[in-house]
C-alpha cells in the first residue's frame, strides 16, 4: 500500500521570502509524484509532476528517492501563491492516486 | 469544453435520507474518479472506473455508498442512508486514461447532513 505524508496542515510564509512544502512518502514500487493545487473558489488542478522535471508558475519539486520526499519549492513567494496544495502519489503505470492531506499555503503581504 | 460537471453543487439534507450525486466526465476521457474531501483525511479516493467498469471500489466507506456508470457521460455516487459524519466536499474527476495522469477535477458538492 501506498502513503503520503504531509506533515504541515498550515504554512504562512512572508511575500518575498522562499517556501518548502513537505511531502515524504512510502511505496515500495517506483512511484509517479504530482503536487495539485487548489486556489479559492477554483477547481483543484495539476501543479506539476516530476516525470515532467519542469517549473510551474516558480515552483520545483525534485523526486528524492533516498529520503522518498517529494518536497515542492519555491525561491521567493507571491501573494497568488496562497492556496491549498496536495501531494499526490500513483504507482507507475497506474492512474490511482493517493493523496496527502493537504497543506494550506498563506503568504503574508 | 466546461470541463467536468457535477450536481448539485450543494446539498443539504436530513440523517436518513437517500442523496445521490451526479458527475459529467469530460467528453473523450476513459477514467472517472469519485473522492471525498474533509478537514481531517483530506482527499480520500472511494471508487474509480475505467470505460464505464469500476477498477476499484476499496474506498467506499460501507454499504451506505454506491456508486454507478451506465454510460461513458455520467456517474452517480449514492447515499443511502446518509449520516451526519457523511457530510465532506465530494469531487469528481476525469483522466484520458492513457499516461499522462493528470486529473481533471470538477467544482464539487459540497454535502451537509444534519
Amino acid at each position: 500500500a501506498q502513503r503520503v505524508t504531509q506533515p504541515e496542515k498550515l504554512l504562512s510564509v512572508f511575500k518575498g521570502a522562499p517556501v518548502e512544502l513537505k511531502c515524504n512518502y512510502s511505496y515500495s514500487g517506483s512511484p509517479e509524484l504530482f503536487w495539485y493545487v487548489q486556489y479559492s473558489r477554483q477547481r483543484l488542478q495539476l501543479l506539476l509532476r516530476h516525470i515532467s522535471r519542469e517549473s510551474i508558475k516558480g515552483f520545483t519539486a525534485d523526486l528524492n528517492k533516498g529520503e522518498t520526499s517529494f518536497h515542492l519549492k519555491k525561491p521567493f513567494a507571491q501573494e497568488e501563491d496562497s492556496a491549498m496544495y496536495y501531494c499526490a502519489l500513483s504507482p507507475l503505470g497506474n492512474e490511482k492516486l493517493t493523496f496527502g492531506t493537504g497543506t494550506r499555503l498563506t503568504i503574508i503581504p | 469544453d466546461a470541463g467536468v460537471i457535477q450536481s448539485p453543487r450543494h446539498e443539504v439534507t436530513e440523517m436518513g435520507q437517500e442523496v445521490t450525486l451526479r458527475c459529467k466526465p469530460i467528453s473523450g476521457h476513459n477514467s472517472l474518479f469519485w473522492y471525498r474531501q474533509t478537514m481531517m483525511r483530506g482527499l480520500e479516493l472511494l471508487i474509480y472506473f475505467n470505460n464505464n467498469v469500476p477498477i476499484d471500489d476499496s474506498g467506499m466507506p460501507e454499504d451506505r455508498f454506491s456508486a454507478k456508470m451506465p454510460n461513458a457521460s455520467f456517474s452517480t455516487l449514492k447515499i443511502q442512508p446518509s449520516e451526519p459524519r457523511d457530510s465532506a466536499v465530494y469531487f469528481c474527476a476525469s483522466t484520458l486514461g492513457d499516461t499522462s495522469y493528470e486529473q481533471y477535477f470538477g467544482p464539487g458538492t459540497r454535502l451537509t447532513v444534519t
